[in-house]
């Protein structure tokens, strides 16, 4: 399809193991971006790819979460050993270029910690 | 992580009545702003932006105000519809963040028929 694409759309794992989640930015868009969003609650910047640049990781709430992004293509954010406050929806957006902020979201992923 | 809100404040109006949105924003050196509707169970959509050079811009049904003298914005929403029912955010970009967008607490905007 055309638009951003998140996998799993649903993603219930236990305390303690670690999930990937993955992000298919709209082709040809070079900067992408991570967010968190808890329950009820507004989205909170994690991550931030712009093309060969180093990544602005500045959001990344602990050293379990981490992000990895091939080229200008697909990528994946991982949690190590989850904990229930991980628990949220993962939204990944993508735009054009350096200072076009017009994000294109994807749906998210949902995950669940039991 | 940059920080997000509590419990989202909501605002209900009457099918087409107009809907004024508020947010404040905290940073002074921030260039551009962005308004996004969430629907449930969907990620956010694009709706209006507006550079900090402009006071005022309007799109379709939509108009956002900017006051940098008391570091606030507002959407409004002419004639609010059923189909306007979302949670709206504004984001902001500070100047020289590189292109991040930090998003705002979102408000619930409920639209009785």
């Amino acid at each position: 399809g055309a638009g951003v694409s998140q996998s799993p759309s649903n993603k219930v794992t236990e305390k303690g193991k670690d999930v990937e989640l993955r992000c298919d930015p709209i082709s040809g868009h070079t900067a992408l971006y991570w967010y968190r969003q808890r329950l009820g609650q507004g989205l909170e910047f994690l991550i931030y790819f712009q093309g060969n640049s180093a990544p602005d990781k500045s959001g990344l709430p602990s050293d379990r979460f981490s992000a990895e992004r091939t080229g200008e293509s697909v990528s994946t954010l991982t949690i190590q050993r989850t904990q229930q406050e991980d628990s949220a929806v993962y939204l990944c957006a993508s735009s054009p270029n350096r200072g076009n902020e017009k994000l294109f979201f994807g749906s998210g992923t949902q995950l669940s910690v039991l | 992580g940059e920080s997000v809100g509590l419990h989202l404040p909501t605002l209900s109006v009457q099918e087409g009545d107009n809907s004024i949105i508020n947010c404040a924003y905290s940073n002074s050196a921030s260039d551009y702003f962005i308004w996004y509707k969430q629907e449930s169970g969907k990620g956010p959509q694009f709706i209006i932006d507006i550079r900090s050079n402009m006071d005022k811009r309007q799109g379709q049904r939509v108009t956002v105000l900017l006051n940098k003298t008391v570091k606030h914005l507002s959407l409004q929403i002419a004639a609010t519809q059923p189909g306007d029912s979302a949670v709206y955010f504004c984001a902001e970009r500070g100047h020289n963040q590189g292109g991040k967008l930090i998003f705002g607490q979102g408000t619930e905007l409920s639209v009785k028929p």
